[in-house]
């Protein structure tokens, strides 16, 4: 069975206070790793897909990089409108379009 | 113009009831799923549709039967409600067919409390 597993659970920064969030996986064979941000009472919003080994994607101050076993979220110089959930979700081949997601690290940047 | 709509954005109910979700889609995506989000917020895969036929039916009690009158729509019927079905649940849809990703983009949720 597909697992995700996402830490920490919760992470408090101060303004530009670099940090990352870690996504540790076991899939039959990835498709794809995917990023999202959740805000309170609104769906989780997309961010990156990752599909091999060594693979990277940026986005303003959030770069997604991705190993066999995890994938870390670097958020760099964050700003107080990051502050969101982060939730982190796999694919596995022959798994249909299934998206199996971890629990989340919820993410507060203070001033 | 909301992408993926979902209606209602609260329900609240007594146990034992009936009740519908309706999600919309305007993407033209061939494929939309349902989620529930617990209380720990954890989102799990409730159900999935392709081009109306079902194609993702995970351990769901079978109170809970999906419909799809077009590609663009899946509503959700839930029948004698229990306190457990509380939660926030997500529609989301996707484009599978002639396409490399599979980005399921998300409703803003129907949060379900029942008394």
């Amino acid at each position: 069975e597909d697992q995700v597993t996402q830490s920490p659970e919760a992470l408090r920064l101060q303004e530009g206070e670099s940090s990352s969030l870690n996504c540790s996986y076991t899939v039959s064979g990835l498709r794809g790793l995917f990023w999202y941000r959740q805000d309170p009472g609104k769906g989780p919003e997309f961010l990156f897909t990752l599909y091999s080994a060594g693979e990277e994607k940026e986005k303003e101050r959030l770069k997604a990089t991705l190993t066999k076993k995890e994938s870390f979220l670097h958020i760099t110089a964050p700003k107080p409108e990051d502050s969101a959930t982060y939730l982190c979700a796999v694919q596995a081949r022959g798994g249909g379009n299934k998206l199996t997601f971890g629990t989340g690290t919820q993410l507060k940047v203070e001033l | 113009d909301t992408a993926v709509s979902q209606t209602p954005k609260y329900l609240v109910t007594q146990m034992g009831n009936d009740k519908s979700i309706k999600c919309e889609q305007n993407l033209g995506h061939d494929t939309m799923y349902w989620y529930k989000q617990d209380s720990k917020k954890f989102l799990k895969i409730m159900f999935s549709y392709n081009n109306k036929e079902l194609i993702i039916n995970e351990t769901v009690p079978n109170r809970f039967s999906p419909k799809s009158p077009d590609k663009a729509h899946l509503n959700l019927h839930i029948n004698s409600l229990e306190l457990g079905d509380s939660a926030v649940y997500f529609c989301a849809s996707s484009q599978v067919q002639d396409s490399y990703q599979n980005i399921q983009y998300f409703g803003a949720g129907t949060r379900l409390s029942v008394l």
